[in-house]
């Protein structure tokens, strides 16, 4: 059974970090293309980074590039997300998901870690 | 930002059938990436329900379906049931957003 299980949210305050980690089993992690995804309270869905397999292609929205880091551990089927210079508008439920195909849609979320960022 | 707009809310009573359009442009639905659709129940995480333009995963009833045009593509529920309340997302890919997986702005079923 795919599971993925996100830890590490919690509350900073504003220009703080935190790092989310995002465990994987039932599948072969280190073939698949992850991802992060937000949803602020009571908004929708917003794509936050991907990374490839071998760690050869990442991407960021706009949004948090130069501020957020995604990696990944293939030995410990880990992924992880380094945050930076948080702000307020960074609060959300953060959730990982696997891309089957790299570069397709999302087949397994995690059931999300939330992040809130205030003073 | 969302790029791929959707209805806010769309209701119909158990048995019906509703529609959800997700209207994107040139650079993500037009040009030919595929659309995917996801299902959210309150207070839970983002389920798949729609592949590749029209295609459902294990376990999705086949009341589900979809299909894409042009710039647009939509979701149908036909014989609508309770359990079916919640939140639907498209999702693609858009060319002029660097590595972009665009999501839509969110459609809230109602079941009367």
């Amino acid at each position: 059974e795919v599971r993925l299980v996100e830890s590490g949210g919690g509350l900073v305050k504003p220009g703080g970090s935190l790092r989310l980690s995002c465990a994987a089993s039932g599948f072969t992690f280190d073939t698949y293309t992850m991802n992060w995804v937000r949803q602020a309270p009571g908004k929708g869905l917003e794509w936050v980074s991907s990374i490839s397999y071998g760690s050869r292609y990442i991407e960021y929205t706009d949004s948090v590039r130069g501020r957020f880091t995604v990696f990944r551990d293939n030995a410990k089927n880990s992924l992880l997300l380094q945050m930076n210079s948080l702000r307020a508008e960074d609060t959300a439920v953060y959730y990982c998901a696997r891309d089957p195909l790299s570069a397709s849609w999302l087949d397994y979320w995690g059931q999300g870690t939330p992040v809130t960022v205030s003073s | 930002q969302s790029v791929l707009t959707q209805p806010p809310s769309v209701s119909g009573a158990p048995g019906q059938r509703v529609t959800i359009s997700c209207t994107g442009t040139s650079s993500n639905i037009g040009a030919g990436y595929d659309v995917h659709w996801y299902q959210q129940v309150p207070g839970t995480a983002p389920k798949l329900l729609i592949y590749g333009n029209r295609n459902r995963p294990a376990g999705v009833p086949d009341r589900f379906s979809a299909s894409k045009s042009g710039t647009s593509a939509s979701l149908a529920i036909t014989g609508l049931q309770a359990e079916d309340e919640g939140d639907y997302y498209c999702q693609s890919f858009d060319s002029s957003l660097r590595g972009s997986r665009v999501f839509g702005t969110g459609t809230k079923v109602t079941v009367l």
